[in-house]
Parts: C-alpha cells; sequence; structure tokens
C-alpha cells in the first residue's frame, strides 16, 4: 500500500519568507508528484505537477523538486494569500491504477 | 475555460443513496478522464475512483469498491457518483475533478456537501 507522508503536519512563517514543505513516499513513485492548495471552503488547486512543473498562471514563487521517494514544495518570499493548505499526490498511471494524498501541510502565518 | 459544475447538497438517512453530478464545460469531455475525492470535516483528500468516458473504464480505491458507482453521459457531458448504504462516516465535501491521460488531477468541481445523518 502506498502511503505519502507530509512534514511538517503545521508550518508557521513569516510574510516575506521562504517557506519549505516535504513529501516522502512509501515506495518510488517516479516523477509522478503534485502538489496542490487548498484554502478553506475551497476545492483544491493545482500548483505543481510531474515534480517540478509549474501549473498554469502559478506563480514562480512556487517550486518543486525531487524525484523517487522524496519531494519538496517550496514557496520563496510567502504573500498573505499563500497560507493554506498543501497536499501532495502520486498519481499512478500505470498498474494499480490510484491516487494518494499526504495529509497535508497547514501553512500559518507566524 | 474549464468548468466542473456540481450538484447541489444533500442530506440523507443512515442506509440511503446518493447521487452526485458533475457537468464538465471548455473541453472535450471524451478525452479525459473523471476522478471522485472527498474531504470528511477538518480531513485530508480521499480518492474513491475514476472512470474514462470515452469508454467506461473504472478504477476505484479498496474502501470504496462495491459502494461506489461512477457512470458518465457524454450526450449532456456530466459525470455521475453514486454512493450506497451511506453511513454517518460518509458525511464529507465530495469532488468530482478532471483527469489527463497521465492521471494527473487539473480542474476540480466545486465541491458536495453529503450530510448523513437519522
Amino acid at each position: 500500500e502506498m502511503v505519502m507522508t507530509q512534514s511538517p503536519a503545521t508550518l508557521s512563517v513569516s510574510p516575506g519568507e521562504r517557506a519549505t514543505l516535504s513529501c516522502r513516499a512509501s515506495q518510488s513513485v517516479s516523477s509522478n508528484l503534485a502538489w496542490y492548495q487548498q484554502k478553506p471552503g475551497q476545492a483544491p488547486r493545482l500548483l505543481i505537477y510531474d515534480a517540478s512543473t509549474r501549473a498554469t498562471g502559478i506563480p514562480a514563487r512556487f517550486s518543486g523538486s525531487g524525484s523517487g521517494t522524496e519531494f519538496t514544495l517550496a514557496i520563496s518570499s510567502l504573500q498573505s494569500e499563500d497560507f493554506a493548505v498543501y497536499y501532495c499526490q502520486q498519481y499512478n498511471n500505470w498498474p494499480p491504477y490510484m491516487y494518494t494524498f499526504g495529509q497535508g501541510t497547514k501553512l500559518e502565518i507566524k | 475555460q474549464v468548468q466542473l459544475v456540481q450538484s447541489g447538497a444533500e442530506v440523507k438517512k443512515p442506509g440511503a443513496s446518493v447521487k452526485v453530478s458533475c457537468k464538465a464545460s471548455g473541453y472535450t469531455f471524451g478525452s479525459y478522464g473523471v476522478s471522485w475525492v472527498r474531504q470528511a470535516p477538518g480531513q485530508g483528500l480521499e480518492w474513491m475512483g475514476w472512470i474514462s468516458p470515452y469508454n467506461g473504464n473504472t478504477n476505484f480505491a479498496q474502501n470504496a469498491q462495491g459502494r461506489v458507482t461512477l457512470t458518465t453521459d457524454t450526450s449532456t457531458n456530466t459525470a455521475y457518483m453514486e454512493l450506497r448504504s451511506l453511513r454517518s462516516d460518509d458525511t464529507a465535501v465530495y469532488f468530482c475533478a478532471r483527469a489527463r491521460s497521465n492521471w494527473l488531477i487539473d480542474y476540480w468541481g466545486q465541491g458536495t456537501l453529503v450530510t448523513v445523518s437519522s
């Protein structure tokens, strides 16, 4: 069973500073890793896919890295609108076809 | 622009069924899969299943298999998720989402709150 583990559960950072979020897979997912941002009462929004590619319209202050089992989402110079919950997700386009989400990291204002 | 518009909130009793719809627009419906994801109050995201509108193929998460039916209507570009034998722990917001050929989810519906309560 694939397990995605995010750390930390909560991250307190001041506006203007850098935030680094981690995601670890229990087995290799190659580069089939996405990051989503979710604000209260809203649907998730795709930020990063294929581990490091920014989705359309996502600001350059968001960057993703990693492959295999270790992944990182970095947000440079945090803006007020960046405080939200972030989920990593692996997507299997080979058997067994499935998705697994991490439990989320809440990024809060320090 | 890509839009996925879901049906409205539902309140159901334990043991009942619910059917949530998801109407797609702004893209070729048959060229992308539709995934369903749920989120219990205050909790994380849980994948339930995926369907191809092109050929009706489906894949399910283990804990959804047997109680979930996914269908599509290509004449109206609408996907449906039916959940049977509802329990109180099925109370959640249910999202539909568009999935690319590599299974990447790129667009989400607004969510439908399903409340199961006696």
